[in-house]
């Protein structure tokens, strides 16, 4: 059964920092990863989405990659912001499985 | 992509009673999905919901604690049913848009005291 993990749980970094958030799949055989951003008590935004086929994929100061053979995506956000704070999770669509959630990671961006 | 429209946002309830939560979308959608997400946990799947049919629940979830009703390609609801303190989650409806990407809602926080 797919496993989905995230690391690191909790991160903190002062404003303007490039950062990397990591993300780890048990199995390979995945039809896409999605990246969400979740803001406390609220709902899932999505950010990005990177089908099998794909490697990476960029929206603004976001950029995702995706290494299928190694059970690799990371999530890189440059030039942060107090605004990215968040908790940003990973899902994988797993044929038989739907989505399965990774435990996310709760990022700070200090002003 | 999908809009989607949960409701309510958030609910305070009694031990032992039952809680509708309706999600609303704004398009025709085939499969329907009902998460939870307990305080401090990532998501964890309830059930699909496909129009015409009964829900499909995970390993854990029954169907006489989250009854689910699909009466359309555009409306669900999941009722929580006889709730306990340990019920006190948010609840996400989500949405697949045909081309394996999910779309939520906004959740609905529920607390029972």
């Amino acid at each position: 059964k797919q496993e989905v993990t995230q690391i690191p749980a909790a991160l903190s970094v002062p404003e303007g920092e490039n950062l990397v958030l990591n993300c780890s799949f048990t199995d390979s055989a995945i039809y896409n990863l999605q990246w969400f951003r979740q803001d406390p008590g609220k709902g899932l935004t999505s950010l990005l989405l990177i089908q099998s086929s794909q490697r990476e994929q960029t929206s603004g100061r976001l950029n995702a990659s995706l290494d299928k053979s190694s059970g690799r995506s990371t999530l890189y956000i440059a030039a942060s912001q107090p605004g990215d704070s968040a908790t940003y999770l990973c899902a994988v669509w797993v044929k038989g499985q739907n989505f399965v959630f990774g435990p996310g990671t709760r990022l700070s961006v200090l002003p | 992509s999908a809009v989607i429209s949960q409701k309510p946002s958030r609910d305070i309830c009694q031990r032992g009673t039952s809680l509708t939560i309706q999600c609303q979308v704004d398009s025709q959608v085939t499969m329907m999905f009902w998460y939870r997400q307990q305080p401090g946990q990532s998501l964890t799947l309830i059930a699909t919901a496909n129009q015409g049919s009964e829900a499909t629940y995970e390993s854990g979830f029954v169907i006489d604690k989250f009854p689910i009703s699909r009466p359309n390609l555009t409306f669900s609801t999941l009722t929580v049913s006889n709730m306990s303190p340990e019920d006190s989650s948010i609840y996400l409806c989500s949405v697949e848009d045909g081309a394996n990407v999910l779309t939520f809602g906004a959740g609905s926080r529920l607390t029972v005291l």
